[in-house]
């Protein structure tokens, strides 16, 4: 069963905003930290951004200053903010858990799309 | 940031063969390596952590090994679900970083 759930991935033109969702229960998040990795299509993994208990997140050096993450406790959902999309962010993206930081819960991905 | 080499990168096997993954890193892990499956069209999955360790679910015939900066996952006898993509993650330090996968198919 799936047990993040992401949301709001689409088609962007370059230099535009989207938002990511990944609503995840509670019981999941709890002392973990939540993680978002991305693949290019036919492509590998690569590590985009955490966002740790305590409020404090850290971004791949590709989407620093572009990249943020909020949180709305009341929802128990995350959500990443991205900004100055490129044509190289196309990707699936990733909500995922981390546990000492290897992932042992995915969301089933979200597609973003960037047109130039 | 740490490299991850994985070797092959693509392999062809048969039901029931025997298929080792290499992966390689730049520096010492500390035993800080994941495994994931990825079949096409879905997420990954985590296959072993800790170099070794089988997630609770994960067939024994996965099996992980290693040290310092060599890496392998073996699995024993392969089976028409184990079809599909290896990657290998180091979590030794940020940037978290993936070897670039190791795809296994039919022969």
């Amino acid at each position: 069963e799936v047990q993040l759930l992401e949301s709001g991935g689409g088609l962007v033109q370059r230099g535009g905003s989207l938002r990511l969702s990944c609503a995840a229960p509670d019981f999941i998040v709890r002392g973990n930290y939540i993680h978002w990795v991305r693949q290019a299509p036919g492509k590998g993994l690569e590590w985009v951004a955490v966002f740790y208990g305590d409020g404090g997140t850290d971004f791949a050096d590709s989407v620093k200053g572009r990249f943020t993450i909020q949180r709305d406790s009341s929802e128990n959902t995350l959500y990443l903010q991205m900004e100055d999309l490129r044509a190289d962010d196309t990707a699936m993206y990733y909500c995922a858990r981390g546990v000492l930081n290897y992932f042992d819960l995915w969301g089933q991905g979200s597609l973003v799309s960037v047109s130039s | 940031a740490i490299r991850m080499t994985q070797s092959p990168s693509s392999l062809s096997a048969s039901t029931g063969d025997r298929v080792t993954i290499t992966c390689r890193a730049t520096q010492d892990l500390k035993f800080r390596l994941a495994w994931y499956q990825q079949s096409p069209g879905k997420a990954p999955k985590l296959l072993i952590y800790a170099t070794s360790s089988l997630p609770s679910g994960v067939p024994s015939r996965f099996s992980g090994s290693g040290s310092g900066t060599d890496f392998s996952l073996t699995i024993s006898r392969l089976q028409s679900e184990d079809f599909g993509t290896y990657f290998c993650q180091q979590y030794y330090s940020n940037p978290l970083t993936f070897g670039g996968g190791t795809r296994v198919d039919m022969k």
